[in-house]
């Protein structure tokens, strides 16, 4: 059974940071491309970054190029968030979710880790 | 604003029919494949449909979806009270990589 469980969110000041991460098991994880998508409160999904299998190319939205770094460790089948320089209009919901070969599809997400900016 | 069009909500009672349209562009539906996803109130988004009109295993054949030219179509029959949820559409975007619909929330009086 295909399993993502992330967890590192929390309570962050304005400027502050914080490493999210998820655990994947159930599959090959070195085979998918995988995501990170977020969910501000009440606000619809919006995609934030995504990372390639070995980990070679990197995609992120625009608002958070230059803060946010997507990265993952295969031996360990882990996939991480590294978020710096946070704003209020980071608060969200954070889902990992595994892409779906030469497909534009997210087959299975993780519960999602709730990360709140504020002072 | 999402850069995929949905209504916001939509109704209507048990057992009926219900469709949810996603209007985009040729950036991204145009030229890709779409996908629905359906999260119910305080779950992570689940996969419904995917490439346009298929159904991963496990979800039930009243679940349909479309596609013409710029928009798509997700469909619903035999409602139930369980199908309340928010349901999303979502593409690639030649210029954006992901992107999603607004979101539509599906009442079942």
């Amino acid at each position: 059974e295909v399993q993502l469980v992330e967890s590192g969110g929390g309570l962050v000041q304005p400027g502050g940071s914080l490493r999210l991460s998820c655990a994947a098991s159930g599959f090959t994880f070195s085979s998918y491309w995988m995501s990170w998508v977020r969910q501000a409160p009440g606000k619809g999904l919006e995609w934030v970054a995504n990372i390639k299998q070995d980990g070679s190319e990197k995609y992120y939205v625009d608002s958070v190029k230059g803060r946010f770094t997507i990265s993952r460790d295969n031996a360990k089948n882990s996939l991480y968030l590294q978020m710096n320089s946070l704003r209020a209009e980071d608060t969200a919901v954070y889902y990992c979710a595994r892409v779906v070969p030469y497909s534009s599809t997210f087959d299975y997400w993780g519960q999602g880790t709730l990360v709140t900016v504020s002072s | 604003q999402s850069v995929l069009t949905q209504p916001p909500s939509v109704s209507a009672a048990p057992g009926q029919k219900v469709t949810i349209s996603c209007s985009g562009s040729s950036s991204n539906i145009g030229n890709n494949y779409v996908s629905w996803y359906q999260q119910l109130p305080g779950t992570a988004p689940k996969l419904l449909i995917y490439d346009n009109n298929k159904r991963p295993s496990g979800i039930p054949d009243r679940f349909s979806g479309s596609k013409s030219g710029t928009s798509a179509t997700l469909g619903i029959t035999g409602l139930q009270t369980g199908d309340e949820a928010d349901y999303y559409c979502g593409t690639w975007d030649s210029s954006l990589f992901w992107v999603f619909g607004g979101g539509t929330k599906l009442t079942v009086l």
